[in-house]
């Protein structure tokens, strides 16, 4: 399968703990998005990349939130200090330049 | 999974009629519109896209109408299958080359009754 690939599928953890998504594109993709979707909601966008340089940040991305593209291959976004109302599905997608944005299956995360 | 389309607007066909979904968007500026199928517990999956230079694009056995004048887009899908059931999405975008960023809709719950 060569789609977009998130890890992983399901978190659950406690509120105040690190967690960390990861995201491996489709491989000839050079741009990489994050968005997040809520219960009922349509996906809202995060962040985006070309290649390594991340060149737009939401504002719903908060200073406990932090995403990367180390080798503009694959990406990571951590989220600090989790809340509760951080529980959502993060998504992750990928495009050429002016192709579609293609997203992977998301992380789902619980925060208790 | 996870339950996506919880508090949705709810289309009910039945097996073999046609859909039509609606979507009205809010920026005249937005020049590409795309539809996405989620089913419950997966990410969006690309359906159809079209530009705002066309009113209208085939795909297979679904069909998008834009109407630029009153900020409206379709989603037709002919003769309705049981696994066409999901939440589907219209999502806008300035430019694609402005880095893809879209903006979502709120989605509409597709119920096919066999």
């Amino acid at each position: 399968d060569t789609g977009v690939s998130q890890d992983p599928r399901h978190k659950i953890t406690k509120r105040g703990q690190n967690v960390t998504f990861r995201c491996d594109p489709i491989s000839e993709h050079n741009r990489l998005y994050w968005y997040r979707q809520t219960l009922g909601q349509g996906p809202e966008f995060l962040t985006y990349f070309q290649n390594e340089a991340q060149l737009e940040k939401s504002r719903l991305l908060s200073d406990r939130f932090s995403a990367e593209r180390p080798k503009g291959s694959f990406s990571t976004l951590e989220i600090q200090r989790t809340e509760q109302g951080d529980s959502a599905m993060y998504l992750c997608a990928s495009s050429s330049d002016i192709g579609v944005a293609f997203f992977g299956e998301g992380s789902r995360l619980t925060v208790l | 999974g996870e339950n996506v389309g919880l508090h949705l607007p709810t289309l009910s066909v039945q097996e073999g009629d046609n859909s039509i979904i609606n979507c009205a968007y809010s920026n005249s500026a937005s020049d590409y519109f795309i539809w996405y199928k989620q089913e419950s517990g997966k990410g969006p999956q690309f359906i159809i896209d079209i530009r705002s230079n066309m009113d209208k694009r085939q795909g297979q056995r679904v069909t998008v109408l834009l109407n630029k004048t009153v900020k409206h887009l379709s989603l037709q899908i002919a003769a309705t299958q049981p696994g066409d059931s999901a939440v589907y999405f219209c999502a806008e975008n300035i430019s694609p080359g402005a880095g893809n960023m879209l903006t979502f809709g709120g989605g509409t719950r597709l119920m096919v009754k066999p």
